[in-house]
């Protein structure tokens, strides 16, 4: 199985604050990577496909980067209602697996 | 636009098997640009991937539950459904029905639409 770390697993930033994730995999998966948004008690929202391809109706404040291993998520200006838990995940090869998550927490 | 819908007994014993359906509606399940998939979440912890189908009905599991899960599809009905047999209270989770991106590689880069999750509970 593909492995995917995040960090940091926790943020805590203040309403303007650029933030970045970062997302690691075991091994090279091109492109094929997703960030989702998942607020406490909802279903995950895709944010970025194909790494960085902005999802439709996704606020352009979100920027997804990288290919092979390497992938960042930024907030270019954190918003009150951008306080989640952000998961990233590779769809380069089956089992399909995400990271352990990172919690954006109000400073 | 397409909306998913999972549905199912919130409550299951152990050693039973969990079995979800997942309705689709706006869209059709025979769509070949996408996959269909379970995914499930335990309080707390990660998105863990259960499987996939796609529309021809070829499968693909994850190894840690292929012995025990089977996923199916009802392209009549616009339904693709999930079993989970010989369950445990580890079993116990939100369970989420998602539209899994196919690219052109059959490879995949991104679940773009999710049902809102049904949480099953593994208790006697």
């Amino acid at each position: 199985d593909i492995q995917m770390t995040q960090s940091p697993s926790s943020l805590s930033a203040f309403v303007g604050d650029r933030v970045t994730i970062t997302c690691r995999a075991s091994q090279s998966i091109s492109n094929f990577l997703g960030w989702y948004q998942q607020r406490p008690g909802k279903a995950p929202k895709l944010l970025i496909y194909a790494a960085s391809s902005l999802q439709s109706g996704v606020p352009s404040r979100f920027r997804g980067s990288g290919s092979g291993t390497d992938f960042t998520l930024t907030i270019s200006s954190l918003q009150p209602e951008d306080f989640a838990t952000y998961y990233c995940q590779q769809g380069y090869s089956t089992p399909y697996t995400f990271g352990q998550g990172t919690k954006v927490e109000i400073k | 636009q397409v909306q998913l819908q999972e549905s199912g007994p919130g409550l299951v014993k152990p050693s039973q098997t969990l079995s979800l359906t997942c309705t689709v509606s706006g869209g059709s399940i025979s769509s070949g640009s996408y996959y269909w998939s379970w995914i499930r979440q335990p309080a707390g912890k990660r998105l863990e991937w259960i499987g996939r189908i796609y529309s021809s009905g070829s499968t693909n599991y994850n190894p840690s539950l292929m012995s025990r899960v089977t996923v199916s599809v009802d392209t009549s009905k616009n339904q693709f459904s999930l079993k989970l047999s010989s369950v445990t209270a580890a079993d116990t989770a939100v369970y989420y029905c998602a539209r899994v991106r196919r690219t052109d590689s059959w490879l995949s880069d991104g679940m773009d639409v999710w049902g809102q999750g049904t949480t099953v509970t593994v208790s006697s």
